[in-house]
């Protein structure tokens, strides 16, 4: 069964630092979200992305986030500066256009010191 | 805005034992509702789902009912085993049909633990 893809699967950086989370959704799905859940709490919308283009985006993802689809298979999140409350796992997820179920990647857990 | 609600937990209960997990949601159209569960150190899976009201998901024993007078998408099981410990959560997708691939909305999660 076709699954969406994260690496790394537990990244750890300094403050300050910027970090590449990369996902690989599935292959013939057109629409990728990020979703980050801080430890103990909620699952929290980022962003949505739809042909080469931000749809949506919450609060959370302000000017130190950008996304990108670099090429026709991957999927990425980009945080510039990294801040100790940016700590959290790291959801990545794709919709296709038979169904409208968002298939989830097991997550990047992402530590900043 | 759109939101869901769902029982606090942690819930423990025996092997065997029923499970009942409340949950209620707020949204101005007609969502497609989710139930989501995270087992230990993994990801998001989906449980069940439903689209419309009176739609009934089910999945490995789990049920979920869509009450649209009620706001509610309770999730039952019968008989809970020990592999069933994990995170559940309630969660809808307020595009519903006409615009499918709107964000996912989740509950705050209820940790259910099974004990032998």
């Amino acid at each position: 069964e076709p699954e969406v893809t994260q690496t790394p699967s537990h990244q750890v950086t300094q403050m300050g630092q910027e970090v590449i989370l990369r996902c690989v959704p599935i292959s013939n799905h057109l629409y990728f979200y990020w979703y980050r859940q801080i430890l103990g709490q909620k699952v929290e919308f980022l962003v949505s992305f739809y042909n080469n283009e931000i749809s949506e985006k919450s609060e959370i993802f302000d000017d130190q986030f950008s996304v990108e689809r670099p090429d026709g298979s991957n999927f990425t999140l980009k945080i510039r500066s990294t801040k100790l409350e940016d700590s959290a796992m790291y959801f990545c997820a794709s919709v296709g256009t038979a169904s409208y179920e968002q298939y989830f990647g097991p997550g990047t857990r992402l530590t900043v010191t | 805005g759109n939101s869901v609600t769902q029982m606090e937990g942690p819930v423990t209960l025996s092997e065997e034992a029923f499970l009942t997990i409340n949950c209620t949601y707020t949204a101005t159209g007609y969502p497609s509702l989710f139930w989501y569960v995270q087992y230990p150190g993994e990801g998001l899976q989906l449980l069940l789902k439903a689209t419309k009201a009176d739609d009934k998901g089910s999945n490995k024993g789990f049920e979920a009912t869509y009450r649209k007078e009620t706001t509610s998408f309770h999730l039952e099981k019968g008989s809970v085993q020990v592999s069933d410990s994990a995170v559940y959560f309630c969660a809808l997708s307020d595009g519903g049909l006409m615009t499918s691939y709107d964000k996912v909305i989740f509950g705050p999660g209820t940790s259910l633990s099974v004990i032998p």
